[in-house]
């Protein structure tokens, strides 16, 4: 079975600090981690993915298959970075359904 | 940029009706899905869809439930007879067009009330 963790409901950070998202996961293979953000009132969106290996909006994320996480990081946070965050698992690459996390409000403090 | 649609925003229904939530994907797209959110819990994968056949069911997806691609376009998630339970935020999402991305884009979702 396949399952995500986060284990933060709610994280306040002051503008200008670093962030850190915590991404857990279990899976017994070689999955596809992803991070969503939902800014309000809009859709969920893809944020990045593991493969990518890039960073979007200052964001970066590392795959430690060793600890099992997928913790998305920035260093210096800015307001438009209020947003549910949700992890993401796909079993494989391509195309499989997505196992998601509980999510992680991030509110930015001015 | 394409973008997924989802009618209606909004359904209200009474326990025991039939509801039809439907999407229309991203026109090059051959993946379709369908996921939910229960208020304050985590989004849930329903059904996947490929080839005009379901590809993979979860647990919660049981006869209750049916999909379907009726035309080239829409996407339709049916619920056969609504319990209180099915109240949630129904997503649909759609992958797999050209240039062979995976990535999964989200439509803005129904909320569904049954009363």
């Amino acid at each position: 079975a396949q399952r995500v963790t986060q284990p933060e409901k709610l994280l306040s950070v002051f503008k200008g600090a670093p962030v850190e998202l915590k991404c857990n996961y279990s899976y017994s293979g070689s999955p596809e981690l992803f991070w969503y953000v939902q800014y309000s009132r809009q859709r969920l969106q893809l944020l990045l993915r593991h493969i990518s290996r890039e960073s979007i909006k200052g964001f970066t994320a590392d795959l430690n298959k060793g600890e099992t996480s997928f913790h998305l990081k920035k260093p210096f946070a800015q307001e438009e970075d209020s947003a549910m965050y949700y992890c993401a698992l796909s079993p494989r690459f391509g195309n499989e359904k997505l196992t998601f996390g509980t999510g992680t409000r991030l509110t930015i403090i001015p | 940029e394409p973008e997924v649609t989802q009618t209606p925003s909004h359904q209200v229904t009474q326990m025991g009706q039939e509801v039809i939530l439907r999407c229309v994907p991203i026109s090059n797209h051959l993946y379709f899905y369908w996921y939910r959110q229960i208020l304050g819990q985590k989004v849930e994968f329903l059904v996947s869809f490929y080839n005009n056949e379901i590809s993979e069911k979860s647990e919660i997806f049981d006869d209750q439930f049916s999909v379907e691609r009726p035309d080239g376009s829409n996407f339709t998630l049916k619920i056969r007879s609504t319990k209180l339970e099915d109240s949630a935020m129904y997503f649909c999402a759609s992958s797999g067009g050209r240039g062979n991305t995976d990535t999964q884009y989200f439509g803005p979702g129904t909320r569904l009330t049954v009363l």
